[in-house]
């Protein structure tokens, strides 16, 4: 799986959209996309996920670079629940394996009132 | 049902204890994970079942000893354990052969050992 590059840590204005970036200048072209947050001490929660195209869901908005060597995670309006650490992560699909993740380092996003 | 159950959700052990965690899931999801989880790291992987089967050991000693009795539960049964194995150790479980699928994580077991 390709090695994502994220920030170690960013702050966002409570309201205000929070753009997470994540570069993956390794991705191959059957891998996707990933993003997951984990609030402290809780299990991971994922977000959204894409291939090449720009996807939007009740919680996020995906936006990856036409090249695929990048990709960002908006948050159109964060709030303080929002406050956790993100994940990017670029994984391949292996039939019959499943679907286990690799964790990268993260961004620890902080929302301020 | 999006769940997948973990318990204990904290466990405090001995160095020559034995016990076990336990997680189940029923979404159907034929895929299960064991990941390790130390303060302030991202989870990293331990095991991988895929239809009741060891698919995946990341080098994990034996001390730790996962098992599959169905496709519903994972266990992980620990066994003289050091101080350093104390993390959060998270289950998780997706569709093993379905692309565009996401993995659903447990609110995991704080795992104690003195």
């Amino acid at each position: 799986d390709a090695k994502t590059t994220q920030p170690t840590s960013m702050d966002c204005a409570e309201g205000r959209a929070a753009n997470l970036p994540c570069n993956h200048s390794t991705i191959s072209g059957n891998e996707y996309v990933y993003w997951y947050r984990q609030i402290h001490s809780q299990g991971p929660q994922y977000i959204i996920h894409g291939l090449k195209n720009n996807e939007t869901n009740e919680m996020a908005s995906l936006i990856i670079t036409e090249d695929r060597k990048s990709s960002t995670l908006i948050l159109p309006h964060a709030t303080l629940r929002d406050t956790a650490v993100y994940y990017c992560i670029v994984r391949d699909f292996l039939l019959n394996t499943g679907n286990q993740f690799y964790f990268g380092t993260g961004t620890s996003l902080t929302v301020i009132p | 049902d999006t769940e997948v159950t973990q318990t204990p959700k904290h466990l405090v052990m001995g160095m020559t204890n034995k016990k076990s965690l336990k997680c189940e899931q029923h979404m159907g999801h034929r895929a299960m994970y064991w990941y390790k989880q130390k303060a302030k790291k991202p989870p990293e992987l331990m095991f991988v079942y895929s239809y009741e089967k060891l698919s995946i050991n990341e080098s994990v000693p034996s001390r730790f000893s996962p098992e599959c009795p169905n496709s519903s539960l994972l266990n992980l049964h620990l066994h003289a354990l050091q101080p350093e194995d104390s993390a959060l150790y998270l289950c998780a479980s997706s569709h093993p052969n379905k692309r565009h699928t996401e993995a659903f994580f447990g609110q995991g077991t704080r795992l104690t050992v003195v």
